[in-house]
């Protein structure tokens, strides 16, 4: 089976301009969540989806939103990027959302610099 | 709200046993989790306790007391490989997010 996987990999944008970076879950797994992961703050959870529709958010500004689509593919947006907002993220599926204890599986990252 | 801390760094020779640790305190329990994180790859999973006890998986073991708070994963006959950050996370109560400590990173020496 495919694992998770992200587009693009890499990205460089400037202040002020938005992002849209993609994530598609191993097949069959219906939750997917976002993370930012910074080295000072470490992975922090942005907000999870299932079945289209967002089931939990972190504390991050509303510049950050997302969306999934009904084939279970997620995408997330930043808006109005900041110095701040370069990280890497890593989006997670997991198979159906049944409780927090499901295992949640990595893709490799959208490692995103903000210039 | 949750809160978990693991060491920042530790140092370990090639073929040693090291154990890592990870208090936590969080307002509902729903079990931890052990991820392994190469420099540039996304988290893999390693190990998820519920119930208090070791569980032993290969050359890796998890411990849980959940009385304590406490957790450590444990590392036998080292390999250069196993040079990582091990990240330690718990779920939240009745969500789907898991709150993940800073991570250790664990360097493997000869």
């Amino acid at each position: 089976k495919a694992g998770v996987t992200q587009t693009p990999r890499y990205l460089i944008k400037t202040r002020g301009q938005q992002v849209t970076l993609s994530c598609s879950p191993i097949s069959g797994h219906r939750s997917v969540s976002w993370y930012q992961q910074t080295p000072g703050q470490g992975l922090q959870f942005l907000f999870e989806y299932f079945s289209e529709t967002q089931r939990n958010k972190g504390n991050f500004p509303g510049r950050f939103s997302g969306r999934q689509f009904s084939n279970s593919r997620s995408e997330m947006n930043v808006s109005t990027l900041e110095l701040g907002d370069s990280a890497l993220y890593l989006c997670a599926s997991s198979l159906d959302g049944t409780g927090p204890q499901e295992t949640q599986y990595f893709g490799p990252g959208t490692r995103l610099l903000v210039l | 709200g949750q809160n978990i801390d693991q060491p920042t760094e530790m140092t370990a020779t090639e073929g040693a046993i090291v154990q890592i640790n990870c208090t936590y305190q969080t307002s509902g329990f729903n079990g931890l989790f052990w991820y392994q994180q190469h420099a540039g790859e996304a988290p893999t999973f390693l190990s998820y306790n519920v119930l208090d006890g070791l569980e032993e998986k290969g050359r890796f073991s998890s411990f849980l007391s959940r009385s304590k708070g406490y957790s450590y994963l444990l590392l036998k006959e080292l390999q250069m490989k196993d040079s990582a950050s091990y990240l330690c996370a718990v779920p939240g109560a009745g969500s789907y997010q898991l709150t993940f400590g800073k991570g250790t990173k664990l360097s493997v020496i000869p």
